[in-house]
């Protein structure tokens, strides 16, 4: 099993440009999350996703949107980057919602110029 | 509103000094609290989740214990490859959105 994987690993933007990061999970995960890392910050929720189909919005959506067309994969999109957007992110998955073990991916640094 | 705080930020030792990492929490019921490892450029790893005051796990050199209004992550005889950053993290009441610290960092020198 590859667990949870990311793609792109980098990225960098120009400010006003679009993108999608791709979060792909092989556990037959039903809960699946996107967040992002700042420094000095903790872990900060963006979107989240309780099933295929299904999308809701964590503590930081602004700026962002997301779609969960098939159960195992969780799109992340930018329509128009800010610099302000320049983080590293992090897709997660889980079995059984928040109370469940959360299984992370490796990340992708994303830059905004 | 869920807040987590970690101390210290950072904590170096040395190899064999054991210490504890600290988790303080104010959430209106909890319904899990986490503790995770992240090694440089990589993406938190699970280590435990504890659900109830007076709850313990262990695994290897760590031990995570649980009261009404801290964690603490006990590390024995640290090695070297115990250096990460440890995260910790709450879930509470009936929210979607877990509350995460802002880390421990820890060095263990050799």
């Amino acid at each position: 099993n590859a667990g949870v994987t990311q793609t792109p690993k980098f990225r960098v933007l120009k400010t006003g440009q679009s993108m999608t990061l791709l979060c792909a999970q092989d556990m037959n995960h039903e809960y699946m999350y996107w967040y992002r890392q700042d420094p000095g910050m903790g872990l900060r929720l963006i979107h989240y996703s309780v099933g295929e189909g299904t999308t809701a919005k964590g503590e930081v959506p602004d700026g962002y949107n997301v779609s969960r067309l098939k159960k195992q994969n969780f799109l992340l999109g930018l329509e128009s980057a800010a610099p302000s957007q320049t983080s590293v992110y992090f897709c997660a998955s889980s079995y059984a919602g928040p109370t469940d073990t959360q299984y992370f991916g490796p990340g992708t640094r994303l830059t905004v110029l | 509103e869920d807040q987590v705080t970690q101390s210290p930020e950072a904590l170096r030792l040395q190899e064999g000094e054991s210490s504890s990492l600290n988790c303080s929490y104010t959430v209106s019921g909890l319904r899990g609290l986490f503790w995770y490892r992240q090694d440089p450029g990589k993406g938190p790893e699970f280590l435990f989740t504890l659900y109830s005051a007076g709850e313990e796990k262990e695994k290897e050199r760590l031990k995570a214990t649980l009261t009404k209004k801290e964690s603490f992550l006990h590390i024995t005889a640290p090695k070297p490859e115990d250096s990460a950053t440890y995260l910790c993290a709450v879930s509470s009441g009936g929210s979607y959105i877990p509350t995460f610290g802002r880390g421990t960092s820890l060095i263990v020198h050799p």
